[in-house]
């Protein structure tokens, strides 16, 4: 099946640690997304890429970072200088000259 | 700015209709999107309008008012399923990007 996956679905960190998320799609999208959702909150932009090793910061890029070496993959490491990590991470895609992202299941990030 | 202002939350009855209100500024925007989103879920795609007028699909039907900076999504025949928040987005060519409001809690009450 075509589809987003992201993993962990929760993920703990402690004080001072780097933690990495998996964002991986095999929808053959060119554009993948990283999102930050706080509660009761809309989605903000962190990071994203239109095309392989390529990505921009979004609004919100501060204590985080990605890489896009491979088409299907789009990982984002939340540094120890991002202070206030706590939230639920989105992941999306689009492609196919569409401008419609589709999600996947989300990361719930947790500082211990 | 490019920000999306929809209601915080809003509630229902059962088999009722209830449409969602949304408004932008036009600066630049290129096309309106509208997500589901069940709590502790990832949003799912439900319409996304770039032309002006009324988009029926089954039970949703989604609304664009260019000139107004104005959109909404009407639920007809409402289920208890439908309790979820609904995301409204704006997509902006001109920044390449979608920027998305706060999100409309509906609660369906029987």
């Amino acid at each position: 099946d075509g589809g987003i996956t992201q993993s962990p679905k929760y993920l703990f960190r402690k004080e001072g640690q780097n933690v990495t998320l998996s964002c991986e799609q095999n929808l053959n999208h060119d554009a993948m997304y990283w999102y930050r959702q706080d509660p009761g909150q809309g989605l903000r932009l962190i990071y994203y890429s239109q095309i392989v090793n390529d990505f921009q910061k979004g609004d919100i890029a501060e204590g985080y970072s990605v890489s896009r070496e491979k088409k299907e993959s789009f990982p984002l490491t939340v540094t120890s200088a991002q202070k206030n990590p706590t939230a639920f991470y989105l992941c999306a895609s689009s492609g196919d000259g569409q401008e419609t992202q589709y999600f996947g299941p989300g990361t719930r990030l947790l500082v211990l | 700015g490019q920000n999306i202002d929809q209601p915080t939350e809003m509630t229902a009855t059962e088999g009722a209709i209830v449409q969602i209100n949304c408004t932008y500024q036009t600066s630049g925007f290129n096309g309106l999107f509208w997500y589901q989103q069940h709590a502790g879920e990832a949003p799912t795609f439900l319409s996304y309008n770039v032309l002006d007028g009324l988009e029926e699909k089954g039970r949703f039907s989604s609304f664009l008012s260019r000139s107004k900076g104005y959109s909404y999504l009407l639920l007809k025949e409402l289920q208890m399923k439908d309790s979820a928040s609904y995301l409204c987005a704006a997509y902006y060519s001109s920044a390449s990007k979608i920027i998305f409001g706060s999100g409309t809690r509906l609660s369906i009450r029987p």
